[in-house]
């Protein structure tokens, strides 16, 4: 089942440049698309979402950007912090349905 | 900020022992759900709950596995016969509603470990 996909395991960047997480799906009935961040033995934790009507999302120095024709949706961070050094997750749900699909997630590292 | 609960952090078992994992949602929240994360795996759903039944589940849900709500608080998801694959970290989420634009807020997991 690779219905969500994040393809980069990793990515790091330097303190103050802007972070891009990328993520791909292949149903296109999804229609919501939401980002999670996670930190070590926690939970993931909310970040960011974005509905499937629209193609932008902002939110502080967080912007998700949705491509439906490419089924491609992608996490902007800027100015990245360390704090923002988590595992990013990118999920998706169908309408009328109760559970999020989730991609594989990408361990964003951030240097100061 | 309200959080939803999970005990115990850690859970060790013998394969073929029962495991009740335990969580308390946020309490306004009508909708719970288990969701597990094998090591190295993507977050994988396993069922949703609502209105003391449930609502959806997935293949890895099998005939092993059960959710009870059993008072007000808690939500409980049971394994009866544990198998070594089921080693992994679950987590309990809850949400208000469900559906379309409703996020989903997690607890902290359960590492499962069988031996």
């Amino acid at each position: 089942d690779q219905q969500v996909k994040q393809n980069s395991p990793s990515l790091s960047v330097q303190e103050g440049r802007i972070s891009i997480l990328n993520c791909d799906y292949t149903n296109s009935m999804f229609d919501y698309f939401l980002w999670y961040k996670k930190y070590p033995a926690e939970g993931p934790t909310f970040l960011i979402s974005i509905s499937s009507i629209k193609d932008k999302n902002e939110d502080g120095r967080f912007t998700v950007f949705l491509n439906k024709s490419a089924k491609h949706l992608s996490l902007h961070i800027v100015p990245s912090q360390p704090g923002d050094s988590a595992v990013y997750f990118c999920a998706a749900s169908l309408q009328g349905a109760q559970k999020l699909v989730f991609g594989q997630g990408t361990r964003l590292t951030i240097n100061p | 900020e309200p959080e939803v609960t999970q005990t115990p952090s850690h859970q060790v078992t013998q394969m073929g022992q029962e495991v009740i994992l335990r969580c308390v949602p946020i309490s306004n929240h009508l909708y719970f759900y288990w969701y597990r994360q094998i090591l190295g795996q993507k977050v994988e759903f396993l069922v949703s709950f609502y209105n003391n039944e449930i609502s959806e589940k997935s293949e890895i849900f099998d005939d092993q596995f059960s959710v009870e709500r059993p008072d007000g608080s808690n939500f409980t998801l049971k394994i009866r016969s544990t198998k070594l694959e089921d080693s992994a970290m679950y987590f309990c989420a809850s949400s208000i509603l469900t559906g379309t634009n409703e996020k989903l807020f997690f607890g902290s997991g359960t590492q499962l470990s069988v031996l």
